[in-house]
């Protein structure tokens, strides 16, 4: 069965530091990795995702992720974290159910932004 | 306006009490989801449905009824409240062309925050 594991449950940072959110997975076939952002009373905007080719993502606001088979990893960086970046990220896996792919979600990683 | 509308927002509720999640999307996506959000624990699904006569339970359905009223709205019930379903629920969309692809994506509404007392 897939899953996906997000080893940091809460992280706190000062505006302006570059950080790296972990996410890794555990999938038999070729996985489709999406990054999603919940901030403070929103739904879910997907931040990037990955499907197949250059293993560097761009996602909105200068957010990239690179996909990394041998670790199974598809990790976050933010370069610089604006007070804005103060959400819950959730890291997913879509797994194919019959001829549909669904996703399974990580725990989430909290991020706090000090001024 | 949003394309994924979930009402009401906030809903506080007693044990034993009957209480219906409503969605509609804008989209003209044939799928819809209905997850449930509890903290540590990320998005579990809990019903799923293709198209207006193809509904599907999820990870964590027990608890949970659905109805799927036209391809724009997918509601979920709660037929008997209890404390341990107090949690955020999420209704997502997506379309099934991305099925040739792979390429699927769901896209989300801004949540209901359900208390249950």
């Amino acid at each position: 069965a897939q899953s996906v594991t997000q080893p940091d449950i809460h992280i706190t940072v000062s505006e302006g530091a570059s950080l790296e959110l972990r996410c890794n997975y555990s999938y038999g076939a070729t996985p489709y990795l999406f990054w999603y952002v919940q901030s403070p009373g929103q739904g879910l905007q997907l931040l990037l995702k990955y499907f197949s080719g250059d293993t560097l993502v761009q996602g909105i606001k200068g957010f990239e992720a690179e996909f990394k088979r041998s670790q199974s990893s598809f990790n976050l960086r933010i370069p610089s974290v604006h007070w804005s970046d103060a959400a819950e990220y959730f890291c997913a896996v879509g797994f194919l159910s019959g001829s549909a792919r669904q996703l399974t979600f990580g725990s989430g990683t909290q991020l706090t932004v000090l001024p | 306006d949003a394309d994924v509308t979930q009402t009401p927002r906030n809903r506080i509720t007693k044990t034993g009490k009957r209480i219906m999640l409503e969605c509609s999307q804008t989209k003209g996506h044939d799928r819809m989801y209905w997850y449930r959000q509890d903290p540590g624990l990320g998005l579990r699904l809990i019903y799923y449905s293709f198209d207006v006569k193809d509904i599907n339970k999820g990870e964590i359905s027990d608890g949970y009824s659905v109805s799927r009223q036209a391809q724009a709205k997918f509601s979920l019930s709660l037929e008997s409240a209890i404390p341990n379903q107090t949690a955020l629920y999420f209704c997502a969309t997506s379309d099934s062309s991305g099925d040739r692809t792979g390429k699927n994506i769901q896209y989300f509404g801004a949540g209901t925050r359900l208390s249950v007392l």
